[in-house]
């Protein structure tokens, strides 16, 4: 069970929008900031938004990040096939003392 | 180029110890700190342990508080993470990470391409 709750899976049809939720406390979003990875098959976790809503340089504006209170959310517009991936939502856990990530969301491009 | 390599990793029996290393390049390893950060097959991402640059913070997940240590070696330009007590369950794929700050703060830029412990007997 992880700390930061995460949607199992997601899906849209390519070009469409899609939305990850990533809800956690006060103790870890709301206290600290939020970054997001995406990770391809087979590959190492990619740094996509850190902050709560900056882009890596390399990152394309289609990667937006937010939060609000205890939760976050990546939003992922103008959907490509290439965005087939699993997504991770992470944050520091001042409670914990220790790093946490979400789940973990598949996303699907129909 | 910024890299992360680590190596270390291998088959061990439950209960003995393994030590890993990532070498780092292509930036300056002591202006950040570092992570491990552990993924089981076909499982999520999991946290490991934190260090931040000067080894004045460092924090572990509950799952290997006690039975893991992390340490780091500015001069070389490496991170460690030595294991002891190795279960079933610390059987993964070990990656090695670069904080974007100084102390820990999750924003990890740059991944090294991992590091798998098995543990069987």
């Amino acid at each position: 069970q992880s700390v930061l709750t995460q949607p199992p899976s997601v899906s849209a049809a390519p070009g469409q929008k899609v939305t990850i939720s990533c809800s956690g406390s006060s103790s870890n979003i709301g206290n600290n900031y939020v970054s997001w990875y995406q990770q391809l098959p087979g590959t190492a976790p990619k740094l996509l938004i850190y902050d709560n809503n900056k882009r890596p340089s390399g990152i394309p504006d289609r990667f937006s990040g937010s939060k609000s209170g205890t939760s976050a959310t990546l939003a992922i517009t103008g959907l490509q096939t290439g965005d087939e991936a699993d997504y991770y939502c992470g944050t520091w856990d001042s409670s914990l003392s220790a790093g946490v990530f979400g789940g973990g969301t598949k996303l699907t491009v129909l | 180029e910024v890299q992360l390599v680590e190596s270390g990793g291998g088959l061990v029996q439950p209960g003995r110890s393994l030590r890993l290393s990532c070498a780092a390049s292509g930036f300056t390893f002591d202006d950040y700190a570092m992570h491990w950060v552990r993924q089981a097959p076909g499982k999520g991402l999991e946290w490991v342990a934190g260090i931040s640059w000067n080894s004045g913070s460092i924090g572990y997940a509950d799952s290997v508080k006690g039975r893991f240590t992390i340490s780091r070696e500015n001069a070389k330009n490496s991170l460690y993470l030595q294991m002891n007590s190795l279960r079933g369950e610390d059987m993964a794929l070990y990656y090695c990470a670069k904080d974007m700050q100084e102390q820990l703060d999750l924003g990890m830029d740059v991944w090294g391409q991992g590091t798998t412990v098995t543990v069987s007997s």
